[in-house]
């Protein structure tokens, strides 16, 4: 089935210690996006990807870094940096020109810091 | 700066109609999304407005006035599976979505 994997779905982490959380897709699509969900926050952008071997950085990309070698594949470190990085992650692609195509998520992975 | 203002909480019951909106203020617009939100779960693509009017598909419309930096999501014959948060975005003049904080809608036999 067409679609977008991330993994763990719950992870936990001991402070100053770095984790990485996978975004796979097999939908073929160019844009890859990390999101931040906080409770009664909207999605916080990371980072972002429109192309393989290039990322953009989001609004809140501090304490975060990403890399883009194939396609398919859009994993997000969280550093030590990352002073708050209990949260829900949710990886996002999109398929069509940037201006008309819907976001298609993940089912997201929730960190927690302990 | 840009902002995206949608009510935090509504409560409707079983069979009825309920209506939630959405107010933005963003540098430029290309077009304004509604997500669905389970819990603990990934966002679900409802509807897009880039047009002004009205666009039904089935129990859910979503409206869109531009001059007026506004929309709504009317969703009819409510079931107990639409208990969910409902989320505003608008793309903006750099195609970058805003996103508002999303509205938890409570439904009620």
């Amino acid at each position: 089935d067409g679609g977008i994997t991330q993994s763990p779905k719950y992870l936990f982490r001991k402070e100053g210690q770095n984790v990485t959380l996978s975004c796979e897709q097999n939908l073929n699509h160019d844009a890859m996006y990390w999101y931040r969900q906080d409770p009664g926050q909207g999605l916080r952008l990371i980072y972002y990807s429109q192309i393989v071997n290039d990322f953009q950085k989001g609004d809140i990309a501090e304490g975060y870094s990403v890399s883009r070698e194939k396609k398919e594949s859009f994993p997000l470190t969280v550093t030590s940096a990352q002073k708050n990085p209990t949260a829900f992650y949710l990886c996002a692609t999109q398929g069509q020109g940037r201006d008309t195509g819907e976001l298609f998520f993940g089912e997201g992975s929730r960190l927690t810091v302990l | 700066g840009q902002n995206i203002d949608q009510p935090t909480e509504m409560t409707a019951t079983e069979g009825a109609i309920v209506q939630i909106n959405c107010t933005y203020q963003t540098s430029g617009f290309n077009g304004l999304f509604w997500y669905q939100q389970h819990a603990g779960e990934a966002p679900t693509f409802l509807s897009y407005n880039v047009l002004d009017g009205l666009e039904e598909k089935g129990r859910f419309s979503s409206f869109l006035s531009r001059s007026k930096g506004y929309s709504y999501l009317l969703l009819k014959e409510l079931q107990m599976k639409d208990s969910a948060s409902y989320l505003c975005a608008v793309m903006d003049s750099n195609y970058q979505l805003i996103w508002g904080a999303g509205t938890k809608l409570i439904i009620k036999p």
